[in-house]
């Protein structure tokens, strides 16, 4: 089955300790997504990509850096710039473009650091 | 630029009762708006989206949604909560290459 898979779900870090989260799509999708979710702010968004070797800043990609050097491929890292690390991640693709079909998500990541 | 307001963070209904749930769009360019689910630790499932066809959308789980271009409103309904339903629920517009969300509903079931 098609999907987005996201890996690891739990990951504990220590302060100062760079993680990357990996997300993985067989979507086909051109466009990639990663999302921050905080009790009551929603999904705000870190990082997205329309295309290979391409990728924008979203609304708060400070501490944050990403690559996409494959379609399929889009991680995450969390760096020790980030100030409140402690946070649910959630990595979406859709098809991209100006197509305007939906977001498909992966089951998300939950990063604590301690 | 586009975004999107969801009114009442929690809101709770009983076992069999209408559920409705509340989201205000503001977009300068005809808008592309969806509702997805969320249940604990979990990520989204979509439920409905609306891109300009009829207006009265419907979705997965019995839900659906009407959009309103004069109120700029999008509201979620059910005619009927079941346990099940419990769980957030997040209103979402198409931006330019991105997607907005609200900031969530949180929906109790009560027996």
């Amino acid at each position: 089955d098609g999907g987005i898979t996201q890996s690891p779900k739990y990951l504990f870090r220590k302060e100062g300790q760079n993680v990357t989260l990996s997300c993985e799509q067989n979507l086909n999708h051109d466009a990639m997504y990663w999302y921050r979710q905080d009790p009551g702010q929603g999904l705000r968004l870190i990082y997205y990509s329309q295309i290979v070797n391409d990728f924008q800043k979203g609304d708060i990609a400070e501490g944050y850096s990403v690559s996409r050097e494959k379609k399929e491929s889009f991680p995450l890292t969390v760096t020790s710039a980030q100030k409140n690390p402690t946070a649910f991640y959630l990595c979406a693709s859709s098809i991209g473009g100006e197509n305007t079909g939906e977001l498909f998500f992966g089951e998300g990541s939950r990063l604590t650091v301690l | 630029a586009q975004s999107v307001t969801q009114l009442g963070s929690h809101v709770s209904v009983s076992e069999g009762a209408l559920v409705l749930l509340r989201c205000n769009y503001s977009s300068s360019v005809p808008p592309y708006l969806f509702w997805y689910v969320q249940y604990p630790n979990q990520g989204l499932q979509l439920l409905l989206k609306y891109t300009s066809a009829a207006t009265l959308v419907k979705g997965i789980n019995g839900f659906e949604a009407e959009f309103k271009k004069s109120e700029t409103s999008f509201h979620l309904t059910k005619p009927s909560a079941h346990m099940s339903d419990a769980a957030e629920y997040f209103c979402a517009v198409r931006g330019t290459y991105k997607y907005i969300f609200g900031t969530g509903t949180r929906l109790k079931v009560l027996a």
